[in-house]
């Protein structure tokens, strides 16, 4: 069973599209992510919801906007598609208790 | 969250221990220490953590220095799959904000484990 998935693994699109990333997770957290890889390997986090409230929001820029319908499911929408969003974006879920997040396989974005 | 030093890459034989050590000195003292890695293409995976006392799992173990600015992790018989990023990080407790939880992520380091 897949604990955090994402779809589409792959994205490629042309400058100026608008796009969505989809992530579900089936392991019952109420925190949900989205962290973004560039193409120099930094992990850097860009928001975090908790039972569909936004609570970290990390300077991303407004053309991203995270959508949480519930729980499970955080989706990633992404206006105006730059050269530099090109990257790799993970989402991932926390487990309260112990402490720990959970990432999905990614999706890699390309913009041309 | 304090900052942490990594190697930038080391090499590891098959079957054979691999050590990877971190610098946390400005640790404090509800700072938990974390280790991630990352195979190529994948997703981060947690691995272990730990506050003070050493801990072991079924992946790895993790020793703590006495006065916590650095710590190793220890997988014991690495194998050819082992090949990953390996990130070390420090963080409030997590009973601290609760929600308000993200892991800062570093360089980290390459551990590369040859035939």
């Amino acid at each position: 069973d897949t604990a955090v998935s994402q779809t589409p693994k792959y994205l490629v699109t042309q400058m100026g599209n608008d796009k969505s990333i989809k992530c579900e997770q089936n392991l019952g957290h109420d925190t949900m992510y989205w962290y973004k890889q560039d193409s120099k390997k930094f992990l850097k986090i860009m928001f975090s919801y908790n039972n569909k409230e936004l609570i970290i929001n990390e300077t991303v820029p407004n053309r991203f906007s995270p959508k949480s319908p519930d729980k499970a499911h955080l989706n990633l929408h992404i206006n105006s598609l730059e050269l530099g969003d090109s990257a790799v974006y993970f989402c991932a879920s926390r487990n309260w208790r112990t402490d720990t997040q959970y990432f999905g396989p990614g999706t890699r974005l390309t913009v041309l | 969250d304090a900052k942490t030093t990594q190697p930038t890459s080391m090499d590891c034989a098959e079957g054979r221990a691999a050590n990877l050590p971190c610098n946390h000195s400005t640790i404090s003292g509800n700072e938990y220490v974390y280790w991630y890695r990352q195979i190529h293409s994948q997703g981060p995976q947690y691995i272990i953590h730990g506050l003070k006392n050493n801990e072991t799992n079924e992946m790895a173990s993790l020793i703590i220095t006495e006065d916590r600015k650095s710590s190793t992790l220890i997988l014991p018989h690495a194998t050819l799959r082992d090949t990953a990023v390996y990130y070390c990080i420090v963080r409030s407790s997590h009973n601290s904000g609760g929600s308000n939880y993200k892991l800062t992520f570093g360089k980290g380091t390459l551990l590369t484990v040859n035939p």
